[in-house]
């Protein structure tokens, strides 16, 4: 079964400052890898997915996510962080079941705190 | 294009009771999934709809039910309700033939069961 561990449950970041969350995940095939971030009483936003190609994602609001085979991860970055930017992030990985589009398997968040 | 839409906003309910949440899709997407996400975790896969039928499913109990109509849009039932069940429920809908698919949620149903 998939699983995603998102090993930091809080982290803080100044204002300006660069931001890297951690997501590792692990799957039997090549997965699905998305990032969603969801403000408070809110739903999720897409910031960004993966199924092939190059391993750096590009996705909105300036961010962006390398998979990284070898060591099972998927993390998120950003070069400046905005006070705007404090929310939780989801990591999620899905699988292909041929088909058509299946489930996706949640991590468990990092909720993320900017300094002014 | 109208994003996905979910009804009602908030809704209490008493322990045993049934509760309808309704969701519409993305205009173009036919497929529906259902999400419980419990205070603080994140959100768990119940169940998937593509072409009206039940196509995926996760660890949930079959008191936990749906429907996709013709239109794509889709209902979430769940009978005999426990205090467990307190949740906010989100909706996602997605087209098939998108590699990888393309998620979109709606804003959630915050179910409180007392």
């Amino acid at each position: 079964a998939q699983s995603v561990t998102q090993p930091d449950i809080h982290i803080t970041v100044s204002e300006g400052a660069s931001l890297e969350l951690r997501c590792n995940y692990s799957y039997g095939a090549t997965p699905y890898l998305f990032w969603y971030v969801q403000s408070p009483g809110q739903g999720l936003q897409l910031l960004l997915k993966y199924f092939s190609g190059d391993t750096l994602v590009q996705g909105i609001k300036g961010f962006e996510a390398e998979f990284k085979r070898s060591q099972s991860s998927f993390n998120l970055r950003k070069p400046a962080v905005h006070w705007s930017d404090a929310a939780e992030y989801f990591c999620a990985v899905g699988k292909y079941s041929g088909g058509g589009a299946d489930g996706l398997t949640f991590g468990k968040g990092t909720h993320l705190i900017i300094q002014p | 294009e109208t994003g996905v839409t979910q009804s009602p906003t908030h809704l209490i309910k008493t322990r045993g009771q049934q509760v309808t949440l309704r969701c519409s899709s993305q205009s173009g997407h036919n497929t529906v999934s259902w999400y419980q996400q419990a205070l603080g975790q994140g959100p768990q896969f119940i169940f998937q709809y593509y072409r009206e039928e039940e196509n995926g499913r996760g660890n949930f109990p079959p008191r936990f039910s749906g429907l996709q109509f013709p239109n794509y849009s889709s209902e979430l039932n769940v009978n005999a309700l426990e205090l467990d069940d307190s949740a906010l429920y989100l909706c996602a809908s997605s087209l098939a033939s998108g590699n990888p698919p393309g998620y979109t949620f709606g804003s959630g149903t915050r179910l409180t069961v007392v």
